[in-house]
Parts: C-alpha cells; sequence; structure tokens
C-alpha cells in the first residue's frame, strides 16, 4: 500500500471549514483513498473514499487532485465534536495475501476544533 | 443499526487467567479482523477472517487464538494472557474483497496485572 504524509496537527475554528491533507504521491491506479478519524480511544470510525473523482457524504468532502498524487478532507462546518486524530490510508480494494483488509495507520493529524 | 459490538469494554484480570473478548456484526460482512493498540504504536492487525472457518495472522498474533464458527462472530481468546498484553482492543468488518469501508467496535480495554 501507498505510503502517507499528514501534517500532524492542525487547528480549525468552531464553526468554519477544516481542510486536512494527505499526501500519497506513490499511490497505484488500484488505490483507493480512505480517511478514518479516532475520537479518543474510541473506535476508529470511517468518514469517506474514493477513487479518482472527489466524492461528498453527509460528514464530509473528499478532494483528489488529478494526479492523485494528494487529496484534502474537507469537514465544512467543524465542531468541538470533530476533536480527533484523523487518518488518510491509502489502499487497493483486494489486495490478497496478509494485505487482504488490513487498513494500515500512520501517525494521522490531531485537529482540534477550538471555540 | 448496523454495528459491530464487543465485550467486554473493559476487563482487568490476572497474568495465566484465560479470556475471550467476544465481537459481533450484524452486516452480514465476511471480512473481520481484530487490531490492538498501544500508545506510540498506533493500531496493528492481530488476526483476520476472510469467512467462516477461515482465518489468518495479521503482524501481531502472538499470544492470541481466534476462531469463525459462524459468520457474524469474530471472538478474540487470549489462552495465557501476560502483563504484554495489555491494550486496547478493536475488532472490525467488512463486506468482502470490495473497497467499501471497515466498520470498527467500541474496543475493549484489557489490563493483565
Amino acid at each position: 500500500d501507498a505510503k502517507t504524509t499528514q501534517p500532524p496537527s492542525m487547528d480549525c475554528a468552531e464553526g468554519r471549514a477544516a481542510n486536512l491533507p494527505c499526501n500519497h504521491s506513490t499511490i497505484s491506479g488500484n488505490e483507493y483513498v480512505y480517511w478514518y478519524r479516532q475520537i479518543h480511544s474510541q473506535g476508529p470510525q470511517y468518514i469517506i473514499h474514493g477513487l479518482k473523482n472527489n466524492e461528498t457524504n453527509e460528514m464530509a468532502s473528499l478532494i483528489i487532485t488529478e494526479d492523485r498524487k494528494s487529496s484534502t478532507l474537507i469537514l465544512p462546518h467543524a465542531t468541538l465534536r470533530d476533536t480527533a486524530v484523523y487518518y488518510c490510508i491509502v489502499r487497493v480494494a483486494n489486495a490478497g495475501g496478509t494485505s487482504y483488509g488490513k487498513l494500515t495507520f500512520g501517525q494521522g493529524t490531531i485537529l482540534t476544533v477550538h471555540p | 443499526e448496523a454495528q459491530v459490538t464487543q465485550n467486554p469494554r473493559y476487563l482487568i484480570t490476572v497474568t495465566g487467567k484465560k479470556l475471550t473478548v467476544t465481537c459481533s456484526q450484524n452486516m452480514n460482512h465476511e471480512y473481520m479482523s481484530w487490531y490492538r493498540q498501544d500508545p506510540g504504536l498506533g493500531l496493528r492487525q492481530i488476526y483476520y477472517s476472510m469467512n467462516v472457518e477461515v482465518t489468518d495472522k495479521g503482524d501481531v498474533p502472538e499470544g492470541y487464538k481466534v476462531s469463525r464458527k459462524e459468520k457474524r462472530n469474530f471472538p478474540l481468546i487470549l489462552e495465557s494472557p501476560s502483563p504484554n498484553q495489555t491494550s486496547l482492543y478493536f475488532c472490525a468488518s467488512r463486506l468482502g474483497p470490495t473497497h467499501q469501508p471497515q466498520h470498527f467496535g467500541d474496543g475493549t480495554r484489557l489490563s493483565i496485572l
């Protein structure tokens, strides 16, 4: 799976958009970009994923650059409850062997939303 | 409601006393797995299962056993727990070999004294 690079921490004011970047310059054509978050020792929560096109759901938007070497997760109106560690993960959909299904979590970005 | 349920949520026990952490999902997912999370080490996969009666080792399987007799259940067994297995454990499930995301349980915090 392609390696990802995220800033270790970011701040955001409540009510403003939070834009979390992720660099995945070695991504392969069949690798998806996934975003998860973990709120203080709770189970990782799936946010959104995409392959090439930009995606939007009720939680967030995912913007993937045309060359797919980087992406941005956008929380349009951050709240205090969005304070969490955000993980960007890149992997193939149907990896075989010991990589089957395994998610490799890096250090992520600690997002702090302040009043 | 679609969910992954782990029990217990918290457990303090002593070295050598066998314990089982249960995991159940109601989404008819083929794939299930167990992770442990430790400070500075992130989440590491212990075991995974691609379907009923099909299990395999992850990155840190030593000291653990699993079984998958039913599709919905994937228990994690510590036959002889030791203090280095004190950790936060998560179970996850996914719909087969697809790009669909994994869903995680709320975690089980184990303390082995």
